[in-house]
């Protein structure tokens, strides 16, 4: 299997700017969560999916922040409008079905954000 | 509420050293936990995790973890660090209900030196 997979590994952007995350969670995994890492703050959930409805997303920082899973094989995470405080790495995971709580989440390599 | 603290944000050890990672959680359910690592620019991968059972609990790359209820602590620990265990390290212990989601400690970055 790939993995999860997130696009772009990187991207730089001007504050302001629309800036698009994308995820694609491992094949059978019905849940998926949007964290964010920063020296700072550490790692944050931002949300969380399951079945492609979103379960929690009191993480998410404010409105400038949303996220769809609109399938099971795809999620995005937007910023609009982009601000430099939103410089972080942003990770995605998926968890497979029926594992309850106990179960393994699977990160993606990340997603590399910078806003000048 | 659930929670983790991860005692010591940087640990330094000499390559053939003990390495010993603490944890501490506070959960008003039997808890589940994990410690993940995270290699440089790289995502989280899975250590090791404690669900029911044996104590004791042996992970990847020569690494345990004993879950202590009496001390409510979930130390993570290797007999001899390797250069490539430089890593930060992630306690974490999921919630109860059937969600997946998980509550991460802060961090522990390990230096190992030559």
């Amino acid at each position: 299997d790939a993995g999860v997979i997130q696009s772009p590994r990187h991207e730089v952007t001007e504050m302001g700017q629309e800036v698009t995350l994308r995820c694609k969670p491992i094949s059978g995994h019905n849940s998926l969560f949007w964290y964010r890492q920063t020296m700072m703050r550490g790692l944050e959930l931002l949300i969380y999916f399951n079945n492609n409805v979103p379960i929690d997303d009191s993480g998410m920082p404010e409105d400038r922040f949303s996220a769809k899973m609109p399938n099971a094989s795809f999620s995005t995470l937007k910023i609009q409008p982009s601000e430099p405080r939103d410089s972080a790495v942003y990770f995605c995971a998926s968890i497979r079905p029926g594992s309850g709580y106990y179960n393994e989440q699977f990160f993606g390599p990340g997603t590399r954000l910078t806003v000048l | 509420a659930q929670s983790v603290t991860q005692l010591g944000s940087h640990v330094s050890v000499s390559e053939g050293a003990l390495v010993l990672l603490r944890c501490n959680y506070s959960s008003s359910v039997p808890p589940y936990l994990f410690w993940y690592v995270q290699y440089p620019n790289q995502g989280l991968q899975l250590l090791l995790k404690y669900t029911t059972g044996a104590t004791l609990v042996k992970g990847i790359n020569g690494f345990e973890a004993e879950f202590k209820k009496s001390e409510t602590s979930f130390h993570l620990t290797k007999p001899s660090a390797h250069m490539s265990d430089a890593a930060e390290y992630f306690c974490a212990v999921s919630l109860s209900g059937n969600t997946g989601k998980l509550i991460f400690g802060q961090g522990t970055t390990l230096q190992v030196k030559p």
